[in-house]
């Protein structure tokens, strides 16, 4: 049971460069999320999903897009990379859209130049 | 519109010491409130959660105590062991659909 899993663990991009954070849990969870948190600063929420097929905005969507084709796979995209992209990024599960309890991946550290 | 705030960004204690961590929020009559914690290098892990219908919760070492009134959240660690030295988030959770709202973290260092 590896719980949630990101990849990359880092990335370096040049602005305008474009790519997907992945990433995957096996505990059949409906709910995953993405956030983002920058230096002295909580974690935002990018996008959530609460099933196979339905995502939503987050707080902080612009920038950023996402699809959820099947249960374990939440992958978060980058169209169009930008300074101010350059964050950490978590993904998170928890069994349904009513459980505050939520599970986080370690983490992908990404530089925008 | 910053609806949970956790004003020290850092902690310093000695082991065995008690740990108090402090966080307040607006807007909230019915939320649920969580304490998440955060090592280098990894993801938030749940620590300790509190619903608006209680004014304490305790978990071992750890107690989460809730003030509506005053609408100010603690987290208590006693005895603090060099172990706790973390990043910790006091987070707003209740709301639909999942969503976490988190404050800035405080980052605690227990001196052994």
């Amino acid at each position: 049971n590896a719980g949630v899993t990101q990849t990359p663990k880092f990335q370096v991009l040049k602005t305008g460069q474009s790519m997907t954070l992945q990433c995957a849990q096996d505990m059949n969870h409906e709910y995953m999320s993405w956030y983002r948190q920058d230096p002295g600063m909580g974690l935002r929420l990018i996008h959530y999903s609460v099933g196979a097929g339905i995502t939503d905005q987050g707080e902080v969507p612009n920038g950023y897009n996402v699809s959820r084709s099947t249960t374990e796979d939440f992958p978060l995209r980058l169209l169009s990379a930008a300074p101010s992209q350059t964050s950490v990024y978590f993904c998170a599960s928890s069994y349904d859209a009513l459980t505050d309890t939520q599970y986080f991946g370690p983490g992908t550290r990404l530089t925008v130049l | 519109d910053q609806q949970v705030k956790q004003n020290s960004p850092s902690l310093s204690v000695q082991e065995g010491r008690i740990s108090i961590l402090n966080c307040d929020y607006t807007n909230s009559m019915f939320d649920y409130f969580l304490w998440y914690k955060k090592y280098p290098a990894e993801g938030p892990t749940f620590l300790i959660s509190i619903s608006s219908i209680k004014d304490k919760n305790e978990d071992g070492r750890f107690t989460v105590f809730l003030n509506k009134s005053a609408k100010h959240l603690s987290l208590h660690i006693v005895p603090s062991q060099p172990g706790d030295s973390a990043v910790y988030f006091c987070v707003k959770g209740g709301t639909s659909y999942g969503k976490l709202t988190f404050g800035q973290g405080t980052i605690l260092t227990v001196h052994p």
